[in-house]
């Protein structure tokens, strides 16, 4: 079975702070790609990064960093000098190619505050 | 582009009735997925389409189906309705290839904000 463990339900934290949103993923799938996606509080879910099971490289994109680690099975998210639009629920989502077939299966969700 | 379009935004039901929903993809998406979004139970996976085919189900009682046209574009169907079937319902496309796409992220739409009374 597949499962995507979000273990923060809300973090709050004050603008300028560093913040790291934690995912752990349970798959059986050797081929598997992991994601986090944000949603604002307007609804709307908006991608931000998508990783495949082989690409353990990890990224910097302005604010946003990934750690993703398979020896953990951890896929963690990081926002440097956090800002009040930042305020949104950030899931991280798994979609295995073998056993998981073709759904993707979202962890519960973190919300994060950012206070000015 | 154009993004992912739902309609309709917001409904309100009563019990044992049936409803539609409406999912347009973006131009050139040939996958669609279904997801229910509540407080309780989070986004939980209702089904995905590829080419008019349902390629993978959630465990959703028989009630909800779903299907796909030509098109792409797809309308899921939720029958005799239940209160606890109030919920975001959200769709989301993703360009497929021979592979299925499997690796492709997938783009939202807005939502249908469903309640039941």
């Amino acid at each position: 079975a597949q499962k995507v463990t979000q273990a923060q339900t809300e973090i709050s934290v004050v603008e300028k702070e560093d913040v790291t949103l934690d995912c752990v993923y349970e798959t059986r799938d050797t081929t598997y790609y992991l994601f986090w996606y944000k949603q604002p509080p307007s609804g709307e879910l908006v991608f931000l990064i998508r990783r495949n099971s082989f690409d353990e490289q990890n990224e910097i994109s302005g604010r946003y960093s990934w750690n993703f680690q398979k020896s953990t099975s951890s896929f963690n998210f990081t926002i440097t000098a956090s800002q009040v639009v930042d305020s949104a629920v950030y899931f991280c989502a798994l979609r295995g190619v073998n056993t998981g077939g073709f759904k993707t299966i979202f962890g519960a969700g973190t919300r994060l505050f950012v206070k000015a | 582009k154009a993004g992912v379009t739902q309609t309709p935004r917001y409904l309100i039901k009563t019990r044992g009735q049936q409803v539609t929903l409406s999912c347009s993809p973006i131009s050139g998406h040939r996958s669609v997925s279904w997801y229910q979004q509540t407080p309780g139970q989070g986004l939980q996976f209702l089904f995905e389409y590829f080419s008019e085919t349902q390629r993978n189900k959630g465990n959703f009682p028989g009630r909800f189906s779903g299907r796909q046209f030509s098109n792409s574009r797809s309308e899921m169907n939720v029958s005799t309705l239940e209160l606890g079937d109030s919920a975001l319902y959200l769709c989301a496309s993703s360009s497929g290839g021979s592979a299925g796409g499997t690796y492709n992220e997938q783009f939202f739409g807005p939502g249908t904000r469903l309640t039941v009374l």
